[in-house]
């Protein structure tokens, strides 16, 4: 069964430093693989998605992520973090009748 | 123009008791899911139903059951709750054919 392994727990940055979020994922096809982000209190809102096609995809609010096959890798990044980055970061990989999401990265933005 | 809703947002009970969460989806998709997140923010989907009927059912306790009026809408009974039972629930609908879920706000249940 497919998998998500987020090994960063909690991630502290500074405003305006750049961001990369790790995601590893264990599939057994050409995986879907989503970015979500969840601010307190709130839903779960898709930053981006891979299904095939060029491995780097952008999302919204300046996200991009990359896909590397060979190491079963889906990290996010983000080039310049804003305060309002702050929030839980969530991969997931599908497909949508099995999807599987990682344990979330806690994203907390310094001043 | 909420996409995916639920009702109600807040939910404290006591053990023991019957309640049901409600969702509803504006998108025209035909395919709606609950999940459970627990306090330590780990989700895992729980149903999913496409043209009313049950498409998975991951091994949650059979005091779960989703309810299917029509395809705009797909509400959680729980019945019996259990301290355990405590957590955020989300819905999320798709539509057919695309891998892509749109979640709902999620309803915050406390079992006391």
């Amino acid at each position: 069964a497919q998998s998500v392994t987020q090994p960063d727990i909690h991630i502290t940055v500074s405003e305006g430093a750049s961001l990369e979020l790790r995601c590893n994922y264990s599939y057994g096809a050409t995986p879907y693989l989503f970015w979500y982000v969840q601010s307190p209190g709130q839903g779960l809102q898709l930053l981006l998605k891979y299904f095939s096609g060029d491995t780097l995809v952008q999302g919204i609010k300046g996200f991009e992520a990359e896909f590397k096959r060979s190491q079963s890798s889906f990290n996010l990044r983000k080039p310049s973090v804003h305060w309002s980055d702050a929030a839980e970061y969530f991969c997931a990989v599908g497909p949508n009748n099995d999807m599987r999401f990682g344990a979330g990265t806690r994203l907390t933005v310094k001043p | 123009d909420t996409a995916v809703s639920q009702t109600p947002k807040y939910l404290v009970t006591q053990m023991g008791n019957d309640k049901s969460i409600k969702c509803e989806q504006n998108l025209g998709h035909d395919t709606m899911y609950w999940y459970k997140q627990d306090s330590k923010k780990f989700l895992k989907i729980m149903f999913s139903y496409n043209n009313k009927e049950l498409i998975i059912n991951e091994t949650v306790p059979n005091r779960f059951s989703p309810k299917s009026p029509d395809k705009a809408h797909l509400n959680l009974h729980i019945n019996s709750l259990e301290l355990g039972d405590s957590a955020v629930y989300f819905c999320a609908s798709s539509e057919a054919g695309r891998n892509e879920q749109f979640f709902g706000p999620g309803t915050r249940l406390t079992v006391l």
